[in-house]
């Protein structure tokens, strides 16, 4: 069926490296797509977005990278902090019954070591 | 804060009691929305509001959830004779509009546990 899927449930990185965090998307039509970040117990905080005509976006330490061909996208953060130490979520906005939804996959959990 | 405010953040309850979540979303989002959050995965869609217009729920939505939002601004969920299987985050969301790229903006989530 159609879902957003990430390929990696757990992530380790090294304080100061980058991060990588994949999403894998099947739904063609779908054309915004966002980022979210979830630290425990709190709700999901908004990253970044990207609409389906761009193919990268830049915020500050993080790239989104968007292939529609092969419908992936990647969530890149720069020098990682502790503080990015969290589950990522990516979300696909998709037009169902006439309306849009945000679809979201199962989550990737960033570890930053020290 | 003018974000979206979600209260009470955590109850626990006993099998087959009512609970109720409120909901007070961003100032002048006019839509709302529901979703359901279990450990180690993602939110799920329950529902959403235009204004005070419940336009679709999930299947996932069983007959002992209700949804509300009378005047368009805060949203109640609630449910009804609880079953342990209804323990998870229940997670509210606002945006400024149904169209793709209205982002959504969620609250820091009602957390329940049935015991």
């Amino acid at each position: 069926g159609e879902s957003v899927g990430l390929h990696l449930p757990t992530l380790s990185v090294q304080e100061g490296d980058n991060s990588i965090i994949n999403c894998a998307y099947s739904n063609s039509a779908s054309d915004y797509f966002i980022w979210y970040k979830q630290e425990s117990g709190k709700g999901p905080q908004f990253i970044i977005d990207i609409r389906s005509n761009m193919d990268k976006r830049q915020g500050q330490r993080v790239t989104v990278l968007l292939n529609k061909t092969v419908k992936h996208l990647s969530l890149q953060i720069a020098a990682t902090q502790p503080g990015d130490s969290a589950v990522y979520f990516c979300a696909e906005n998709r037009i169902t019954s006439g309306t849009y939804k945000y679809i979201f996959g199962t989550g990737t959990r960033l570890k930053v070591l020290a | 804060d003018t974000g979206v405010s979600q209260n009470p953040r955590h109850k626990i309850t006993k099998r087959g009691q009512n609970v109720t979540f409120r909901c007070d979303p961003i100032s002048e989002h006019n839509r709302l929305y529901w979703y359901r959050q279990t450990l180690g995965q993602g939110p799920e869609f329950l529902t959403y509001f235009q204004n005070e217009a419940q336009l679709e729920k999930s299947r996932l939505l069983s007959d002992r959830f209700s949804a509300e939002r009378p005047k368009g601004s805060f949203s109640t969920l609630e449910i009804q004779r609880t079953e342990q299987g209804d323990s998870a985050m229940y997670l509210c969301a606002s945006s400024d509009g149904p169209y793709s790229g209205n982002t959504i903006y969620f609250g820091e989530g009602s957390w329940l546990t049935v015991v």
